[in-house]
């Protein structure tokens, strides 16, 4: 297996665009997380997402949605994109079950706002 | 509110000498705690969770609750584990992570 996959690795925007970014997890991983890293701090989270349901919100705008497919994968939708929303976003699976088991991250999609 | 803090951004040590890395959370619940770990140019990878209690590279972690800390500790740095390390509280539907902590460990 080759782990949690994203693409893509990077992508430039201006400001007012919309993005979408996608996930694949683990084969038998039900659970899809999403997470916002801005340099310099740790990971923040987005979403959490488990058998096609949202179960997990964090502080984030409306701007930002996600959805997940019956194969698991998962998109992340930013609207209207700020300067701010420049970041690496992580995916992480976990394991059959609920999202509080160990996560496995994906290695980010790059999102630089202009 | 939800928390964690790791109160050091850089740490740096000699190779062979103890390190701690410090972590403290803010939970109301029962917490489950990891300590993620990401070497250079590569993905945020687990090192060890709370529940488990064992010990990956060296490196152990006990989950005070009185002092509501999870600090990680080894007792002989080497080289390789210099990276950077996150204190992560998982809860329902929710995982939050500390700022981390860039350790280096000099020869």
């Amino acid at each position: 297996d080759a782990g949690v996959t994203q693409s893509p690795t990077h992508l430039i925007k201006t400001r007012g665009q919309q993005v979408t970014l996608r996930c694949s997890p683990i084969s038998g991983h039900k659970s899809v997380s999403w997470y916002q890293q801005v340099l310099g701090q740790g990971p923040q989270f987005i979403f959490q997402y488990y058998e096609k349901e949202e179960r997990g919100r964090g502080n984030f705008p409306d701007r930002f949605s996600a959805r997940q497919f019956p194969n698991y994968s998962s998109e992340l939708n930013v609207n209207a994109l700020l300067l701010g929303d420049s970041a690496l976003y992580l995916c992480a699976s976990s394991s059959p079950g609920t999202g509080e088991k160990p996560q496995y991250f994906g290695p980010g999609t790059r999102l630089l706002v202009l | 509110a939800q928390r964690v803090t790791q109160p050091e951004k850089l740490l740096s040590v000699f190779k062979g000498a103890p390190v701690e890395l410090k972590c403290n959370y803010s939970y109301s619940g029962s917490p489950e705690l990891f300590w993620y770990v990401q070497y250079s140019r590569q993905r945020l990878q687990l090192l060890l969770r709370h529940i488990s209690r064992e010990s990956i590279k060296g490196f152990t972690a006990d989950l005070n609750k009185g002092e509501t800390s999870f600090h990680l500790k080894k007792p002989f740095a080497q080289e390789e584990d210099s990276a950077m390390y996150y204190c992560a509280l998982s809860m329902i539907g929710d995982m939050r992570f500390g700022a981390g902590t860039r350790l280096t460990v000099k020869p």
